[in-house]
């Protein structure tokens, strides 16, 4: 069974940093594509980035970029998302996700964890 | 960037009636379109993808059609656990993804 389970959200003043971890299990790690999609409360998604399953290609949204970086490691089948420079509408659940690599790095998320919550505020 | 507009915001229906939902792109993004189910609290379930495929285990009353900038997911007969917040996402126009604002269809 797939599971995808998001730690290290919480409380942070603007500008802070913060890292969030998606600890995967079920499957074969480096064969699945991740991304992190995120919902500010009350709100649609927002895709936020992917990584390739060897973790050599990442992508970004405009909103994120030069901010945020993805990364994973492949030994501990754990994905990362590090987070610098917050601000209050960076406040949202976050969520971790998943393709099959063979697919596409970028497409439909087949399976999802359950989200961590990160607010951004003083 | 490639914006996803969903209508209704909201579609109230009874229980055992047929639910369409649209969503449409600002261009064209082929079939590379998918669609999510979202239950309070709970993470987004993907229920269709490339516009008219159906994920194994999604129940057949859920259909998808459409290409290029229209689509529509239809419910053929709505049951107490299909109301819920629906999404539609384009995966075309890469490196971006984007989703649609969401429908919300609750019971009338």
């Amino acid at each position: 069974e797939v599971q995808l389970l998001e730690s290290g959200g919480g409380l942070v003043q603007p500008g802070g940093s913060l890292r969030l971890s998606c600890a995967a299990s079920g499957f074969t790690f480096t064969s699945f594509a991740m991304s992190w999609v995120r919902q500010a409360p009350g709100k649609g998604l927002q895709w936020v980035s992917t990584v390739s399953g060897s973790g050599g290609r990442t992508y970004y949204s405009d909103s994120v970029k030069g901010r945020f970086t993805i990364s994973r490691d492949n030994s501990k089948n754990t994905l990362y998302l590090q987070m610098n420079g917050l601000r209050a509408e960076d406040t949202a659940v976050y969520y971790c996700a998943i393709r099959p690599a063979s697919s596409g790095d970028l497409g439909p998320l087949d399976y999802w964890g359950q989200g961590a919550l990160v607010t951004v505020s003083s | 960037e490639t914006v996803m507009t969903q209508s209704p915001a909201t579609l109230s229906v009874s229980p055992g009636e047929r639910a369409t939902l649209s969503c449409r792109a600002s261009q064209s993004i082929d079939s590379n379109l998918a669609w999510y189910q979202q239950n309070p609290g709970q993470a987004p379930r993907l229920l269709i993808y490339g516009a008219s495929i159906r994920v194994t285990g999604i129940p057949a009353r859920f259909s998808g059609s459409g290409s290029g900038t229209e689509f529509t997911l239809t419910i053929s007969s709505l049951q107490s656990e299909d109301f819920a917040v629906y999404y539609c996402q384009q995966y075309n126009r890469r490196p971006a993804l984007s989703f649609g604002g969401g429908t919300k269809v609750e019971m009338k």
